[in-house]
């Protein structure tokens, strides 16, 4: 069974600081690969995502991440936080296919100090 | 625009009394799913519809049902909820494509059982 492993629970960083979440995901097949973000009191927002192509994607905010195949993993990461970026972060997998079915990781909460 | 909307934001209901979450889209989006999300917790897929197709996750209870009378509205039902239904409840629909799955998520509706 397909499964995504976010192993910081609770990240706690400076504003300016750098930011790396980890993700990894158990699947032998070909997968897309997402991360949702979800302010406080907002809904899920996708941030970004890969499909194919380069593994270094960029998404909205300064956010990017890198697809590295042989690892199973897809790490998140900016180079400099804002407070505004507080947020409960949630790495996704979808396997090619059973393209409707996304598996969550369970999610890394980030609180940012002003 | 267009979006996901859920109603009612926060649904208070008794032990064992049915209640009914819904959801509408105005993004004419062919598939519609069911996430349960406990605190703390990944959000995990109940089940989905693909047109009026419905599918059932295998571990979904059967307290758990679902219906979808047109493409823009779905919801779900929870025949007795129990105290451990609490949660937030957030529906998601994204287009059929094969090989793309973003989902759009409502705000979600948060569920208290008494």
């Amino acid at each position: 069974a397909q499964s995504v492993s976010q192993h910081n629970h609770h990240v706690i960083l400076s504003e300016a600081a750098s930011l790396e979440l980890g993700c990894n995901y158990s699947y032998g097949g070909t997968v897309n690969l997402f991360w949702y973000v979800q302010y406080p009191g907002q809904h899920l927002q996708l941030l970004l995502k890969y499909f194919s192509g380069d593994p270094l994607v960029k998404g909205i905010k300064g956010f990017e991440a890198e697809f590295i195949k042989s690892k199973f993993s897809f790490n998140l990461r900016k180079p400099s936080v804002q407070w505004s970026d507080t947020a409960e972060y949630f790495c996704a997998v979808n396997a090619r296919d059973s393209s409707y079915k996304l598996i969550f990781g369970s999610g890394t909460r980030l609180l940012v100090r002003p | 625009d267009a979006m996901v909307i859920q109603n009612p934001r926060y649904q208070v209901t008794q032990f064992g009394k049915p209640v009914t979450l819904s959801c509408s889209q105005t993004l004419n989006h062919n598939v519609m799913y069911w996430y349960q999300q406990k605190s703390s917790q990944a959000p995990k897929l109940l089940f989905h519809y693909y047109d009026k197709d419905f599918n059932n996750e295998a571990d979904t209870p059967d307290n758990f049902q679902s219906r979808r009378p047109n493409t823009s509205f779905c919801f779900l039902d929870i025949r007795s909820p129990g105290l451990g239904d609490a949660a937030m409840y957030l529906c998601a629909t994204s287009r059929a494509h094969l090989s793309y799955n973003e989902q759009f998520f409502g705000p979600g509706t948060r569920l208290t059982v008494l």
